[in-house]
Protein backbone atom coordinates (compact mmCIF):
# COMPACT_ATOMS: atom_id res chain seq x y z
CA UNK A 1 0.00 0.00 0.00
CA UNK A 2 1.14 3.50 -0.72
CA UNK A 3 2.82 5.04 1.97
CA UNK A 4 4.25 8.63 2.66
CA UNK A 5 6.34 9.42 5.57
CA UNK A 6 6.80 13.31 6.32
CA UNK A 7 10.03 14.31 8.34
CA UNK A 8 12.26 17.04 9.47
CA UNK A 9 10.35 19.69 11.21
CA UNK A 10 10.81 21.11 14.29
CA UNK A 11 11.10 24.61 15.55
CA UNK A 12 13.40 27.25 13.92
CA UNK A 13 13.84 30.64 14.40
CA UNK A 14 13.01 33.63 11.54
CA UNK A 15 15.07 33.90 9.13
CA UNK A 16 16.63 30.27 9.49
CA UNK A 17 16.49 27.31 6.97
CA UNK A 18 15.16 23.68 7.34
CA UNK A 19 14.70 20.66 5.01
CA UNK A 20 11.72 18.46 4.78
CA UNK A 21 11.89 14.85 3.95
CA UNK A 22 9.17 12.33 2.35
CA UNK A 23 9.55 8.41 2.48
CA UNK A 24 7.42 7.17 -0.32
CA UNK A 25 6.83 3.56 -0.52
CA UNK A 26 4.24 0.88 -1.84
CA UNK A 27 4.32 2.69 -5.64
CA UNK A 28 6.65 3.97 -8.37
CA UNK A 29 7.70 6.58 -6.90
CA UNK A 30 9.89 7.59 -9.99
CA UNK A 31 6.93 7.72 -12.66
CA UNK A 32 4.73 10.04 -10.67
CA UNK A 33 4.60 13.84 -9.88
CA UNK A 34 4.62 15.05 -6.33
CA UNK A 35 3.42 18.01 -4.18
CA UNK A 36 4.35 19.78 -0.72
CA UNK A 37 0.90 20.94 0.63
CA UNK A 38 0.71 22.68 4.52
CA UNK A 39 -1.84 23.91 6.56
CA UNK A 40 -1.44 26.72 9.73
CA UNK A 41 -2.94 25.89 12.55
CA UNK A 42 -6.52 25.79 13.06
CA UNK A 43 -6.50 26.83 9.03
CA UNK A 44 -7.29 25.71 5.79
CA UNK A 45 -5.35 23.54 2.83
CA UNK A 46 -2.76 25.44 0.87
CA UNK A 47 -1.07 23.97 -1.98
CA UNK A 48 3.16 24.95 -1.49
CA UNK A 49 4.46 23.46 -4.41
CA UNK A 50 4.50 20.44 -7.25
CA UNK A 51 7.60 18.62 -8.98
CA UNK A 52 7.22 16.26 -12.03
CA UNK A 53 8.45 12.78 -11.99
CA UNK A 54 11.62 13.66 -13.37
CA UNK A 55 11.92 16.68 -11.35
CA UNK A 56 12.64 18.86 -14.85
CA UNK A 57 9.31 20.88 -13.51
CA UNK A 58 8.50 22.66 -10.58
CA UNK A 59 5.79 25.15 -9.41
CA UNK A 60 5.47 27.42 -6.64
CA UNK A 61 2.53 28.93 -4.80
CA UNK A 62 3.70 32.82 -4.68
CA UNK A 63 3.87 32.79 -0.82
CA UNK A 64 7.47 30.63 -1.32
CA UNK A 65 8.39 31.65 -4.51
CA UNK A 66 12.03 32.31 -3.87
CA UNK A 67 12.37 30.85 -0.87
CA UNK A 68 11.31 27.35 -1.06
CA UNK A 69 13.01 24.58 -3.49
CA UNK A 70 11.32 21.72 -4.35
CA UNK A 71 13.49 18.14 -5.18
CA UNK A 72 13.60 14.78 -5.19
CA UNK A 73 15.41 11.43 -5.42
CA UNK A 74 14.39 8.75 -7.33
CA UNK A 75 16.78 6.19 -6.35
CA UNK A 76 16.35 6.90 -2.95
CA UNK A 77 12.18 7.52 -3.17
CA UNK A 78 12.23 10.37 -1.28
CA UNK A 79 10.98 13.93 -1.84
CA UNK A 80 12.67 17.34 -0.23
CA UNK A 81 11.31 20.62 0.39
CA UNK A 82 14.50 23.07 1.04
CA UNK A 83 12.83 26.26 2.94
CA UNK A 84 14.70 29.11 3.57
CA UNK A 85 13.95 32.93 4.85
CA UNK A 86 11.43 31.55 7.33
CA UNK A 87 8.95 33.50 8.60
CA UNK A 88 6.43 33.16 11.00
CA UNK A 89 3.80 32.60 8.66
CA UNK A 90 5.49 29.64 7.35
CA UNK A 91 4.31 27.75 10.99
CA UNK A 92 2.29 25.04 9.57
CA UNK A 93 2.00 21.21 9.30
CA UNK A 94 3.51 20.26 5.63
CA UNK A 95 1.80 17.04 3.71
CA UNK A 96 3.67 15.21 0.69
CA UNK A 97 0.96 14.30 -1.48
CA UNK A 98 1.14 11.68 -4.57
CA UNK A 99 0.14 13.44 -7.69
CA UNK A 100 -2.48 11.60 -10.09
CA UNK A 101 -3.62 13.78 -12.98
CA UNK A 102 -4.74 17.02 -11.58
CA UNK A 103 -5.53 15.61 -8.24
CA UNK A 104 -3.91 14.40 -4.83
CA UNK A 105 -4.63 10.96 -4.17
CA UNK A 106 -2.44 9.50 -1.23
CA UNK A 107 -0.98 11.83 1.67
CA UNK A 108 1.73 11.35 4.38
CA UNK A 109 0.40 12.59 7.88
CA UNK A 110 2.10 15.70 8.05
CA UNK A 111 5.33 17.28 9.58
CA UNK A 112 4.94 20.26 12.28
CA UNK A 113 6.95 23.09 11.51
CA UNK A 114 6.83 26.32 13.56
CA UNK A 115 9.01 29.38 12.93
CA UNK A 116 9.00 31.30 16.37
CA UNK A 117 12.19 33.07 18.38
CA UNK B 1 -4.74 33.96 -7.13
CA UNK B 2 -7.62 33.95 -4.05
CA UNK B 3 -8.64 30.32 -2.77
CA UNK B 4 -12.08 28.95 -3.58
CA UNK B 5 -15.19 30.15 -1.31
CA UNK B 6 -16.36 27.38 0.44
CA UNK B 7 -19.61 27.84 3.37
CA UNK B 8 -17.88 28.12 6.58
CA UNK B 9 -20.22 25.56 8.13
CA UNK B 10 -23.31 23.54 6.85
CA UNK B 11 -25.18 21.37 9.39
CA UNK B 12 -27.46 18.07 9.03
CA UNK B 13 -29.17 15.56 10.80
CA UNK B 14 -28.51 11.57 10.37
CA UNK B 15 -30.44 10.48 7.19
CA UNK B 16 -30.31 14.00 5.84
CA UNK B 17 -28.83 15.32 2.65
CA UNK B 18 -26.41 17.97 2.46
CA UNK B 19 -24.57 20.03 0.09
CA UNK B 20 -21.23 21.79 0.24
CA UNK B 21 -20.50 24.88 -2.60
CA UNK B 22 -17.19 25.52 -3.87
CA UNK B 23 -17.19 28.67 -6.14
CA UNK B 24 -13.81 29.75 -8.31
CA UNK B 25 -13.61 31.58 -11.58
CA UNK B 26 -13.51 31.40 -15.09
CA UNK B 27 -9.56 30.46 -14.54
CA UNK B 28 -10.32 27.59 -12.76
CA UNK B 29 -13.36 25.72 -11.72
CA UNK B 30 -14.93 26.87 -14.67
CA UNK B 31 -12.11 25.89 -17.21
CA UNK B 32 -11.01 22.16 -16.38
CA UNK B 33 -12.63 19.14 -14.80
CA UNK B 34 -9.81 19.26 -12.08
CA UNK B 35 -11.98 19.59 -9.27
CA UNK B 36 -11.30 17.14 -6.23
CA UNK B 37 -12.78 17.20 -2.55
CA UNK B 38 -10.98 15.79 0.50
CA UNK B 39 -12.02 15.06 4.23
CA UNK B 40 -10.19 16.23 6.66
CA UNK B 41 -10.99 14.60 10.46
CA UNK B 42 -9.29 16.21 13.17
CA UNK B 43 -5.59 15.40 13.38
CA UNK B 44 -5.54 13.55 10.50
CA UNK B 45 -4.65 13.84 6.99
CA UNK B 46 -7.05 14.45 4.13
CA UNK B 47 -8.32 12.10 2.35
CA UNK B 48 -9.60 11.79 -1.25
CA UNK B 49 -13.43 11.83 -1.38
CA UNK B 50 -14.03 12.63 -5.36
CA UNK B 51 -11.61 13.38 -8.36
CA UNK B 52 -12.05 15.76 -11.57
CA UNK B 53 -15.46 16.61 -10.19
CA UNK B 54 -17.62 13.54 -10.00
CA UNK B 55 -15.00 10.54 -9.77
CA UNK B 56 -14.90 8.59 -5.98
CA UNK B 57 -12.31 6.72 -5.27
CA UNK B 58 -12.57 2.73 -4.39
CA UNK B 59 -13.45 2.47 -0.93
CA UNK B 60 -15.19 5.91 -0.54
CA UNK B 61 -19.30 5.27 0.07
CA UNK B 62 -21.54 5.93 -2.69
CA UNK B 63 -23.30 8.80 -0.50
CA UNK B 64 -20.80 11.08 -1.46
CA UNK B 65 -21.21 12.36 -4.96
CA UNK B 66 -19.83 15.77 -7.64
CA UNK B 67 -20.81 17.88 -9.23
CA UNK B 68 -20.04 20.98 -11.29
CA UNK B 69 -22.05 24.16 -12.84
CA UNK B 70 -20.19 26.62 -14.61
CA UNK B 71 -18.01 28.21 -11.62
CA UNK B 72 -18.99 25.87 -8.80
CA UNK B 73 -18.69 22.73 -7.50
CA UNK B 74 -20.54 21.11 -5.45
CA UNK B 75 -19.72 17.79 -2.77
CA UNK B 76 -22.97 15.72 -1.59
CA UNK B 77 -23.62 13.75 1.39
CA UNK B 78 -26.66 11.92 0.98
CA UNK B 79 -27.68 9.59 4.20
CA UNK B 80 -25.78 11.37 6.46
CA UNK B 81 -23.75 9.60 9.44
CA UNK B 82 -22.50 10.56 12.29
CA UNK B 83 -18.53 9.67 10.77
CA UNK B 84 -19.40 12.55 8.56
CA UNK B 85 -18.79 15.04 10.58
CA UNK B 86 -15.52 16.58 9.43
CA UNK B 87 -13.71 19.21 7.42
CA UNK B 88 -14.06 19.48 3.78
CA UNK B 89 -12.10 20.80 1.23
CA UNK B 90 -12.33 21.36 -2.46
CA UNK B 91 -9.65 21.95 -4.31
CA UNK B 92 -8.99 23.08 -8.42
CA UNK B 93 -6.20 22.71 -10.71
CA UNK B 94 -5.36 26.09 -13.23
CA UNK B 95 -2.52 27.09 -14.65
CA UNK B 96 0.76 25.53 -13.00
CA UNK B 97 -1.03 25.99 -9.62
CA UNK B 98 -3.59 24.12 -7.36
CA UNK B 99 -6.43 26.11 -5.57
CA UNK B 100 -8.21 25.08 -2.35
CA UNK B 101 -10.90 25.99 -0.76
CA UNK B 102 -11.50 27.75 2.68
CA UNK B 103 -12.92 24.36 3.82
CA UNK B 104 -16.26 23.72 5.13
CA UNK B 105 -17.08 21.96 8.68
CA UNK B 106 -19.47 19.68 8.73
CA UNK B 107 -21.74 19.11 11.83
CA UNK B 108 -24.42 15.84 12.47
CA UNK B 109 -26.86 16.85 15.12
Amino acid sequence: QVQLVESGGGVVQPGRSLRLSCAASGFSFRTYHMHWVRQAPGKGLEWVTFISYDGSEEYYADSVKGRFTVSRDNSKNTLFLQMNSLRAEDTAVYYCAKAYSTYFDYWGQGTLVTVSS
Amino acid sequence: QSALTQPASVSGSPGQSITISCTGSSSDVDAYTSVSWYQQHPGKAPKLLISEVTNRPAGVPDRFSGSKSGRTASLTISGLQAEDEADYYCASYTTNRWLFGGGTNVTVL
